[in-house]
C-alpha cells in the first residue's frame, strides 16, 4: 500500500545550523510529494511540493528533491531560524487523498 | 479571503458523551476532507466529500462517527458515544475541483478532542 516514513523527532538544533529531515515513501505509480508544516497554535500549511521525479520544491529557504530511484523526499535548509520551530509532515497525494508521515517536531535554540 | 475554519478549537468531554465538530471550507471549494491525528501517530484520512456527497469514507474508524455536509457547504463530524481512543486532533481541509489530478488542499487549525 501507500505509506510515508519520516525520521522520528524531536530534532533540536542551534540557530543557523543545517537541517535535514529524512522522508521515504512507498507508492504505486508516481504520486505528488509534499512537506506540510504546523507552527504552534496554527493549522497545517503546505510548505513545498514536487509533482514528478527530479522536481525540486522550495519555499522559505527549505528545499526537497523528488528522488524516484531512492523513493525519497528529504527536507533540507541551510541555516535554520528560531521561527522554523514547528512540526513538519512529509506526505504524498494518491487516489484523491493525502497520506502523511508521523511528523517531526523541530526545536531551534537561539 | 477566509481560510478553512474549524469549531471548536478544543473540546474536552467524558467517555460516552456526544461531540460535534464543525468545518467551514473555503467558499467555492467542492472538495472537503476530514483527517485525524492520534497523538504521536500519522495524520490519517477519514473521509472525502464532493459537494454534499460522500466520495470516500474508507477511513472512518467505526459507526460511532457520522459526517454530514448538508447543502454542500459546511460539514459536521459527530462522535457518539465518544471513547477514550477517539482523543486526537481532527483536521478539515478543502480544495477546488478543477478536474485535474491534484489541486492544493487548504487545512484548518484543527479541533483538539480530549475524551476523559
Amino acid at each position: 500500500g501507500n505509506s510515508v516514513t519520516q525520521m522520528e523527532g524531536p530534532v533540536t538544533l542551534s540557530e543557523e545550523a543545517f537541517l535535514t529531515i529524512n522522508c521515504t515513501y512507498t507508492a504505486t505509480g508516481y504520486p505528488s510529494l509534499f512537506w506540510y508544516v504546523q507552527y504552534p497554535g496554527e493549522g497545517l500549511q503546505l510548505l513545498l511540493k514536487a509533482t514528478k521525479a527530479d522536481d525540486k520544491g522550495s519555499n522559505k529557504g527549505f528545499e526537497a528533491t523528488y528522488r524516484k530511484e531512492t523513493t525519497s523526499f528529504h527536507l533540507e535548509k541551510g541555516s535554520v531560524q528560531v521561527s522554523d520551530s514547528a512540526v513538519y509532515f512529509c506526505a504524498l497525494h494518491r487516489d484523491d487523498k493525502i497520506i502523511f508521515g508521523k511528523g517531526t517536531r523541530l526545536h531551534i535554540l537561539p | 479571503e477566509a481560510g478553512v475554519t474549524q469549531f471548536p478549537s478544543h473540546s474536552v468531554i467524558e467517555k460516552g458523551q456526544t461531540v460535534t465538530l464543525r468545518c467551514d471550507p473555503i467558499s467555492g471549494h467542492d472538495n472537503l476532507y476530514w483527517y485525524r491525528r492520534v497523538m504521536g501517530k500519522e495524520i490519517k484520512f477519514l473521509l472525502h466529500f464532493v459537494k454534499e456527497s460522500k466520495q470516500d469514507e474508507s477511513g472512518m474508524p467505526n459507526n460511532r462517527f457520522l459526517a454530514e455536509r448538508t447543502g454542500g457547504t459546511y460539514s459536521t463530524l459527530k462522535v457518539q458515544p465518544a471513547e477514550l481512543e477517539d482523543s486526537g486532533v481532527y483536521f478539515c481541509a478543502s480544495s477546488q475541483d478543477l478536474g485535474v489530478k491534484y489541486t492544493e488542499a487548504f487545512f484548518g487549525q484543527g479541533t483538539r478532542l480530549t475524551v476523559v
